[in-house]
């Protein structure tokens, strides 16, 4: 069967840091690959997504960046944090291709830029 | 741009009450996806409809999904404190790679 992992579970960090988020999946391979962004406990803003590696579309102009360097593995960075980046950050994975694939979400990462 | 409107937003109700949640849109979906999440978790899914009028049932749950596919609900029978938690719609549109969400409908159940 499919896992999603996420680390870590919870980060605190100062305003200007750098932030490196993981999430890799285990039990499937050629993914979609998804990090979102949840303010408040309301929808899903979606940040970026990868149909390959090496392949990052952003959807929302930001200071952060993703990378996927493995076909499973999906990674979330920047290089200085603003305070309006915190939040709850989720990493999700699709079956390959287009339209109609099932979403499945990771446990999430509490983020919080002190 | 959120493609996708839920209403209401938040709901309170008490224990044995029924309830109804809407997902509305103007665009067309190949197919739609019912989420709940529970505070500090990652959405779970609940159910993927995928024909116009279709209806699918998860115990208490019930999902209908539009004939023009642009809309969808759900319907919760006698809710129990364990059906508490955000409820989220989002759907696939025909050549997207990405699953649009609605902003959410927060449900309180108390005993």
């Amino acid at each position: 069967s499919q896992t999603i992992h996420q680390w870590p579970a919870t980060l605190v960090q100062p305003v200007g840091s750098p932030l490196s988020l993981e999430c890799t999946v285990e039990g499937t391979s050629n993914p979609n690959l998804y990090w979102y962004r949840q303010a408040a406990g309301r929808g899903l803003q979606l940040l970026f997504y990868s149909v390959g590696i090496g392949q990052i579309s952003s959807e929302v102009p930001q200071n952060l960046s993703a990378s996927r360097p493995q076909d499973r593995q999906f990674i979330l960075s920047s290089k200085k944090l603003l305070l309006s980046d915190s939040g709850f950050y989720l990493c999700a994975w699709s079956g390959e291709g287009t339209g109609g694939k099932t979403q499945y979400f990771g446990p999430g990462t509490r983020l919080l830029v002190l | 741009t959120q493609l996708l409107e839920q209403s209401p937003q938040f709901l309170s109700i008490q224990e044995g009450e029924n309830l109804t949640v809407y997902c509305n849109s103007s665009s067309v979906f190949s197919s739609l996806q019912w989420y709940r999440q529970e505070p500090g978790e990652g959405p779970v899914l609940l159910v993927t409809v995928v024909t116009g009028g279709e209806v699918k049932k998860l115990k208490r749950l019930t999902f209908q999904f539009g004939d023009a596919r642009k809309d969808s609900s759900l319907h919760i029978t006698a809710a129990q404190p364990g059906d508490t938690g955000l409820y989220l719609c989002a759907g696939w549109e025909n050549s997207g790679y990405a699953l649009n969400f609605g902003k959410g409908t927060s449900l309180l159940v108390t005993p």
